[in-house]
């Protein structure tokens, strides 16, 4: 079982509503990521982290932003959400000791009406 | 065009039966290769890791095979359980960075029923 955790399971909210999805890791680990996800479709990476102070936007256009002050902590915030934002959102997390296998956390179900 | 292609999209299988999931990339430079099984509501969890010089790994009931000249993988799974159902989702990382690209295949929905 992996040792990171996300929080809320699930988040309804209403358009324009600013949110932030929390994400912890006890593990360790230095890289930090955050993929968003809709059905049948590929995980796309939208935040990465190296490391503390580290942070770098991933392949798909997000208007969300994240921060890395703790290395076990990795937030994503959304200033305005908006319906186009429903998707399913995971954080991971990798370490060279774990040949950089993906840990992931259980996910956010985000649904913005 | 995606970079990892798997199949089928879904299938459905009898407990007890085994069946075989297909993983085809383009990814280059290749680093190495995943599987990793993601149950409903919940994030993937890594199965197996195949580099470029393996051609077989087994875990338990899932064997994984590799063929880098065609660039081919696939997962096996034997006497398959009802806990099987989910989605299986082939990941493979190149080498053009420190961190590896990662690309992420759609996944193949496998459904075991008793």
């Amino acid at each position: 079982e992996a040792d990171i955790y996300q929080t809320p399971r699930y988040l309804v909210i209403g358009t324009g509503k600013k949110i932030t999805l929390e994400c912890s890791q006890t593990m360790g680990h230095d890289k930090m990521y955050w993929y968003q996800q809709d059905p049948g479709m590929e995980l796309h990476l939208i935040h990465y982290s190296y490391g503390v102070n580290s942070t770098e936007k991933g392949d798909l256009s997000s208007e969300s932003t994240v921060s890395r002050i703790r290395t076990e902590h990795f937030p994503l915030t959304l200033e305005s959400a908006r319906p186009s934002h429903t998707s399913q959102y995971l954080c991971a997390s990798s370490d060279v000791a774990s040949n950089e296998k993906l840990f992931f956390g259980s996910g956010t179900q985000l649904s913005v009406l | 065009k995606n970079q990892v292609e798997q199949s089928p999209q879904s299938l459905i299988i009898l407990e007890g039966k085994n069946c075989t999931l297909q993983c085809n990339y383009t990814v280059s430079p290749f680093s190495n290769l995943r599987w990793y099984k993601q149950d409903t509501g919940r994030g993937p969890v890594s199965l197996t890791i195949m580099t470029f010089s393996e051609n077989t790994k087994s875990n338990r009931r899932y064997t994984a095979t590799l063929d880098a000249d065609t660039k081919q993988s696939s997962l096996h799974i034997t006497a398959s359980q009802l806990s099987d159902s989910a989605s299986y989702i082939c990941v493979v990382s190149d080498r053009g960075s420190t961190l590896g690209r990662l690309y992420f295949g759609r996944g193949t929905q496998l459904t075991v029923w008793p």
